[in-house]
């Protein structure tokens, strides 16, 4: 069990930019979550899946934020047309179903210039 | 709908003093409750969970926590801190219809002085 993981661990890309990040969970999970967390706040619930179906998504995720979990393994989170606003660490984390423990990974923190 | 008000936003203490930081809740269902730590430049750790059960959570470090269903608080308590628990400790909930995402408070830092 190597944790969940997420890549890049930091990305820095001008206004107007299109980002993708990757969240690999832990294997066995089939529940992947994705939060944004700004500076002084807690993190915010974007989106979910269980497997490859996309559960729920927060009024947070606008029309510019699209996630996908092709495969039900890992998960990639875009963000087209970056803004300043959108400058943040995003989080992703894992659970099986039926054990409410979420595992976190250890973010990729996007700056917008 | 939930949310989570931590009521404190730094808490500073001195070392091998005990320490509560503050939870309250807001829910129209049943909530779990969770309290996570971030250290520096690291990922969210699970310190303690309430489901069901005795109302007196147990978790890692030392850390417990109090469910109070009448006053909709889950205070974390520690008897006695260490340096090392300097960080940032965040209260959630989740409906407990199971695998449901969190809510978070905007979080405590806890600075451990020695």
């Amino acid at each position: 069990d190597t944790g969940v993981s997420q890549d890049p661990r930091h990305k820095i890309t001008k206004r107007g930019q299109n980002v993708t990040f990757r969240c690999d969970p832990i294997s066995e999970h089939n529940r992947l979550y994705w939060y944004r967390q700004t500076l002084g706040q807690g993190p915010e619930f974007l989106t979910y899946f269980q497997n490859e179906a996309q559960l729920e998504k927060s009024r947070l995720l606008s029309d510019r934020f699209s996630a996908e979990r092709p495969k039900g393994s890992f998960s990639t989170l875009e963000i087209q047309r970056t803004e300043q606003g959108d400058s943040a660490m995003y989080l992703c984390a894992s659970s099986q179903t039926g054990d409410n423990e979420q595992f976190f990974g250890p973010g990729t923190r996007l700056t917008v210039l | 709908a939930q949310s989570v008000t931590q009521l404190d936003s730094q808490v500073p203490v001195f070392e091998e003093a005990p320490v509560e930081l503050r939870c309250n809740y807001s829910s129209s269902v049943s909530v779990y409750l969770f309290w996570y730590v971030q250290y520096p430049n690291q990922g969210l750790q699970l310190l303690l969970k309430y489901l069901s059960g005795s109302t007196l959570v147990k978790g890692i470090n030392g850390f417990e926590a109090e469910f109070n269903k009448s006053q909709t608080s889950f205070h974390l308590r520690k008897p006695s801190v260490h340096i090392s628990d300097t960080a940032e400790y965040f209260c959630a909930v989740s409906r407990s219809s199971g695998n449901t995402p969190l809510v978070f408070g905007k979080g405590t830092r806890l600075s451990v002085i020695a």
